[in-house]
């Protein structure tokens, strides 16, 4: 059961350039989507994280817009670097009980000069 | 460094062998996660601890155990390994109260030979 789908699997954009990452869950008791970004021979690390009361946060670069009502949210990278080139996990999960954390299937973001 | 300690960091076994693979959270946290991740699964939710006791359960199978230890140390045993179950196994941990994702350990690569 997919409960974080996550798209498109891989993408190549030209630096400088937006990258767009897109998610939607299903369950609507998720109230915490956080997305990481993951280096090769590294563990996935926590880059940004919105919860569902706001409709955009941004962090440098880094932007999360959420649609409640759509049960989507996208991260959109702008001025896009070399140094981007990463898979990006979406994620989702319960801030209450357990925390699990749900994840999508990833994107591996390629930025070519 | 995430904080989070995960040893060893390459592990080559043969089918049918037993491995442990070890995680130290971070200073403070209670909790900790272990995942899996293969390149067609993404990040697959094994299983949950949170001071001591085993909180939530993935798609773990059966031949597969886990504990965490009083030091909060917790321990993923791999039993009656198969051909097709290399992957990368990451451990994870959060504080107790307002959770705001994971930190992630830089994992543990198992072939299986």
């Amino acid at each position: 059961q997919q409960q974080v789908k996550q798209s498109p699997q891989s993408l190549i954009v030209q630096k400088g350039g937006i990258s767009i990452i897109n998610c939607a869950y299903e369950n609507t008791a998720f109230d915490y989507f956080p997305w990481y970004q993951q280096f090769p021979g590294k563990g996935p690390a926590l880059l940004i994280a919105i919860r569902p009361d706001v409709s955009e946060k941004k962090e440098g670069r880094f932007t999360i817009s959420f649609n409640k009502s759509a049960k989507q949210f996208s991260l959109h990278i702008m001025d896009s670097q070399p140094g981007d080139s990463a898979t990006y996990f979406c994620a989702a999960s319960m801030s209450g009980g357990y925390q699990k954390v749900t994840f999508g299937i990833g994107t591996k973001l390629q930025v070519i000069p | 460094d995430s904080g989070v300690t995960q040893t060893p960091k390459h592990l080559i076994t043969a089918t049918g062998q037993r491995v442990t693979l070890r995680c130290s959270p971070r200073s403070g946290d209670l909790s900790v996660y272990w995942y899996q991740q293969s390149l067609d699964q993404g990040l697959q939710f094994l299983i949950q601890y949170y001071n001591g006791e085993e909180r939530a359960k993935g798609n773990i199978l059966e031949r597969f155990s886990a504990q965490q230890f009083p030091d909060l140390h917790s321990e993923l045993n791999l039993s009656s390994l198969e051909l097709g179950g290399s992957a990368l196994y990451f451990c994870a941990s959060s504080p107790q109260g307002t959770f705001y994702g994971y930190t992630f350990g830089s994992g543990t690569r198992l072939t299986v030979v």
